[in-house]
Formats: C-alpha cells, sequence, structure tokens
C-alpha cells in the first residue's frame, strides 16, 4: 500500500481564498484523522471519522473550517475564508479497526499551508 | 477531555548515554499511550505504544512505562545514537488520542 497520501503537499494562498486539502486514506483502515501542527499549539486534533461519519468534530477551530468523508478513500478539510493564523502544516492520519478501540496512526506527509 | 504534559521539552544527551521522557494525562478512560518521533519536515511514526493493562513494554533499546494510578507514563531509550535525534510525542487517549507537546531530543557525537 502507498500509505496515507495527501495533497496538496505545499500551499500558499491569500487571505480570504478557499482552501481545500486532500486525504486517501489506507485501504481498509476505517478511521480518518485531522490534525494541525504548529509550533506554538503543536499537534492538534481537528476532526476524525469512522467508517465515513465524523465523530468528534471538537476541535474544528471555527465555522470557516469544514471536513468531509464521501467515501470510505477519500475526505477534504476546507478552510473558507482562510486567516493567516491559519498556517500550519495539516496531516491526515488513518487507522486500522482494532478490538481495541484505538489503534497506530498512519501519518500522511502532510500539506504545507500558508496564507500571507 | 484528556490533557497530556510533556517534559522536557528539550534534552541533549552524549552518543551513549540514556534518554527519558515523562507525560502526565489527566482522563483516567485512557487506555492506549503511544510514542511517535517525527524527524525534521517529516511524518510523525510510532516508535511503541503500550496499553492500560500493561506496566511495561520494551523494544530493542527502547521502553515504556506506565502507572495507571499517578497517570504518568514515560519513554526510554538506552545507548542513545546520533539518528535518535528528532521530536518525541507521547499521546494518550481512547478512541482518539491527544498529543503532548513534544521533547526535541539531541544526541550529541
Amino acid at each position: 500500500d502507498a500509505g496515507v497520501i495527501q495533497s496538496p503537499r505545499h500551499e500558499v494562498t491569500e487571505m480570504g481564498q478557499e482552501v481545500t486539502l486532500r486525504c486517501k486514506p489506507i485501504s481498509g483502515h476505517d478511521y480518518l484523522f485531522w490534525y494541525r501542527q504548529t509550533m506554538m499549539r503543536g499537534l492538534e486534533l481537528l476532526i476524525y471519522f469512522n467508517n465515513n461519519v465524523p465523530i468528534d468534530d471538537s476541535g474544528m477551530p471555527e465555522d470557516r473550517f469544514s471536513a468531509k468523508m464521501p467515501n470510505a478513500s477519500f475526505s477534504t478539510l476546507k478552510i473558507q475564508p482562510s486567516e493567516p493564523r491559519d498556517s500550519a502544516v495539516y496531516f491526515c492520519a488513518s487507522s486500522p479497526p482494532t478490538s481495541a478501540n484505538t489503534g497506530e496512526l498512519f501519518f500522511g506527509e502532510g500539506s504545507r499551508l500558508t496564507v500571507l | 477531555g484528556e490533557n497530556v504534559e510533556q517534559h522536557p521539552s528539550t534534552l541533549s544527551v552524549q552518543e551513549g548515554d540514556s534518554a527519558v521522557i515523562k507525560c502526565t494525562y489527566s482522563d483516567s478512560a485512557s487506555n492506549y499511550f503511544p510514542w511517535y518521533k517525527q524527524e525534521l519536515g517529516k511524518r510523525p511514526q510510532l516508535i511503541i505504544d503500550i496499553r492500560s493493562n500493561v506496566g511495561e513494554k520494551k523494544d530493542q533499546r527502547i521502553a515504556v512505562t506506565l502507572n495507571k494510578t499517578a497517570k504518568h507514563f514515560s519513554l526510554h531509550i538506552t545507548e542513545t545514537q546520533p539518528e535518535d535525534s528528532a521530536v518525541y510525542f507521547c499521546a494518550a487517549g481512547y478512541q482518539k488520542v491527544t498529543f503532548g507537546t513534544g521533547t526535541k531530543l539531541q544526541v550529541i557525537p
């Protein structure tokens, strides 16, 4: 398997523009997570899905952020409108089904977003 | 929700010495405690994990201990090598994990 695939790897945009980040999880994994990493706040969980259903979006910073998972092989994180403080590395991670409820996170390479 | 604290934030050791990183968590429902290593510009990768029914786990030069009563867990790296230099994150949770703030480990040759 190619692992978790994220696109774009780098995005530079201007304040006010819409940004869409994409993720393809590992086939067979039923959990998908979106994390944001900054120097100031570390790795923050934004939202996670189980079997394509959003389970917990309490980490989504505000209404400008939205995430969808229309099928088991694709998810998007959208920021509209973007602001300079959204600049960060956004990681998508997937996790396989496990009887122990929590399992290893397999991270994508991340999408580095810069909002000017 | 879960709150994970991690110490120290930076750690420098001589090659061959041991390194210890400590974390505490707040939610007694947490039952999964992974450790991730992140090299500069790369993704975090799991190096070892422990579940709440186990007090200690070892994998070659890496070991993790868990004290559920005190709600703390630690990562021990023995015989450190320059390639161990990275940022290490602890995490804790149930279904989802909350990450600590990270420890930047520098191994000096």
